[in-house]
């Protein structure tokens, strides 16, 4: 089965600042992947996703690059500011026909403002 | 559109005690997925429906726990008898499919969180 590795498991930065989060993954049949940012006793939230025939995706200040033949992939969030404090969490999985994600172990972000 | 809903948002047992926990997916979603999530990890799955069919349940303690989805919609995850080890967090999911990235998108409830003592 798919194998998800995440890093780091926190990261402290100060308001402003770029954090990088990193993931890899095991199973190459996986072509979809996820992020998700869950706040302190709420829900994961989907924040952005990629697929495996996109090498970079962005949203705003956030941004998904995937390296599939590596089979690595990170989230980007430039200007960071302190509501983006959360908990981050990767995903990868195959996306065709059914959907069965795998999730790495999550990433606690903190921005100090 | 109302998200996943999940009820009760707390639940306190003793060991050795029953629980269960609902879940209303979101209209229109035919898959339904139960996680469980344990302080500082990512979720873990462990069922996942098709409409009314269990299509993967290979991680579900079948000694203790049991699903089920009814009609296709809503979903029941009960635990009988809890143990110490259960105290989590129970995420409920539901996908579907979306044109806009080719894949299927996941959106989950807001989770019960179980506390056993």
């Amino acid at each position: 089965g798919e194998n998800v590795e995440q890093h780091p498991s926190t990261l402290s930065v100060q308001e402003g600042d770029s954090a990088v989060i990193k993931c890899t993954y095991s199973d190459s049949a996986s072509n979809y992947f996820p992020w998700y940012k869950q706040e302190l006793g709420k829900r994961p939230q989907l924040i952005i996703d990629i697929r495996s025939n996109v090498g970079e995706k962005k949203d705003q200040r956030i941004a998904v690059t995937l390296n599939k033949t590596a089979k690595h992939f990170s989230l980007h969030i430039t200007e960071t500011q302190p509501e983006d404090s959360a908990v981050y969490f990767c995903a990868a999985g195959p996306s065709g026909g059914s959907y069965i994600p795998t999730f790495g172990r999550g990433t606690s972000l903190i921005v100090h403002p | 559109e109302a998200g996943v809903v999940q009820s009760p948002r707390y639940k306190i047992i003793e060991k050795k005690q029953p629980v269960a926990f609902w879940c209303n997916p979101i209209s229109g979603h035919n898959t339904l997925y139960w996680y469980r999530q344990n302080l500082g990890q990512g979720p873990e799955l462990l069922i996942r429906y098709e409409n009314e069919e269990a299509v993967d349940d290979s991680q579900l303690p079948k000694d203790r726990f049991s699903a089920e989805r009814l009609k296709g919609v809503d979903s029941t995850l009960k635990i009988q008898p809890a143990e110490l080890g259960d105290s989590a967090v129970y995420l409920c999911a539901s996908s579907a499919y979306s044109f806009g990235t080719g894949a299927y998108e996941q959106y989950f409830g807001p989770g019960t969180r179980l506390t056993v003592t």
